[in-house]
């Protein structure tokens, strides 16, 4: 089956850990994003990628890194500097060469304790 | 600052009746609007999208429609369905991949 995968479902880390969120998507999409969401907020986009290699920054990029050496997989890093780690993060695919909806995974609740 | 708004944090309906959702927008640049349903502790689910050259959108029980000179749009679902319990973001974009998306409404059809 097609789809998108993140894990773990829950991750809980002490405060001043770096933490890597995996997303795997087998849908060959060329574009893959992270966004995250928190209570009363829409979703915001902390990064994306379109192509392999290369990511830009979205609206809240700050604390967080990416890399994406495959087109597969896009994993996101929560660095110590992120101020409010705690949160769902939802990972997402689309095709690039025209705007599409994206096909979100079942997201990951990131806890600091 | 919130490009897209979803000013109802909730709505209720009974079983049976119309649902409807609204959305509005600031960006006049914004050409592609997308309704995405939510379940807790899930990721979003496309519903229905439409395009800026249309104002009227059907699938099935829902319906979007454009209003792109008040920068709104809203999604009818008709008859609502305690299935379609749920929370609904609207999301919009300006010829980019990059989505905007509002902070969600609660949906609660009462059997």
């Amino acid at each position: 089956d097609g789809g998108i995968t993140q894990s773990p479902k829950y991750l809980f880390r002490k405060e001043g850990q770096n933490v890597t969120l995996s997303c795997e998507q087998n849908l060959n999409h060329d574009a893959m994003y992270w966004y995250r969401q928190d209570p009363g907020q829409g979703l915001r986009l902390i990064y994306y990628s379109q192509i392999v290699n290369d990511f830009q920054k979205g609206d809240i990029a700050e604390g967080y890194s990416v890399s994406r050496e495959k087109k597969e997989s896009f994993p996101l890093t929560v660095t110590s500097a992120q101020k409010n780690p705690t949160a769902f993060y939802l990972c997402a695919s689309s095709t690039d060469r025209e705007v599409n909806e994206q096909f979100f995974g079942p997201g990951t609740r990131l806890t600091v304790l | 600052d919130q490009q897209v708004k979803q000013n109802s944090p909730s709505l209720s309906v009974q079983e049976g009746r119309i649902s409807i959702l609204n959305c509005d927008y600031t960006n006049s640049m914004f050409d592609y609007f997308l309704w995405y349903k939510k379940y807790p502790a899930e990721g979003p689910t496309f519903l229905i999208s439409i395009s800026s050259i249309k104002d009227k959108n059907e699938d099935g029980r829902f319906t979007v429609f454009l209003n792109k000179s008040a920068k709104h749009l809203s999604l009818h679902i008709v008859p609502s369905q305690p299935g379609d319990s749920a929370v609904y973001f609207c999301a919009a974009s300006a010829l980019s991949n990059q989505f905007y998306f509002g902070t969600g409404t609660s949906l609660t059809v009462i059997p």
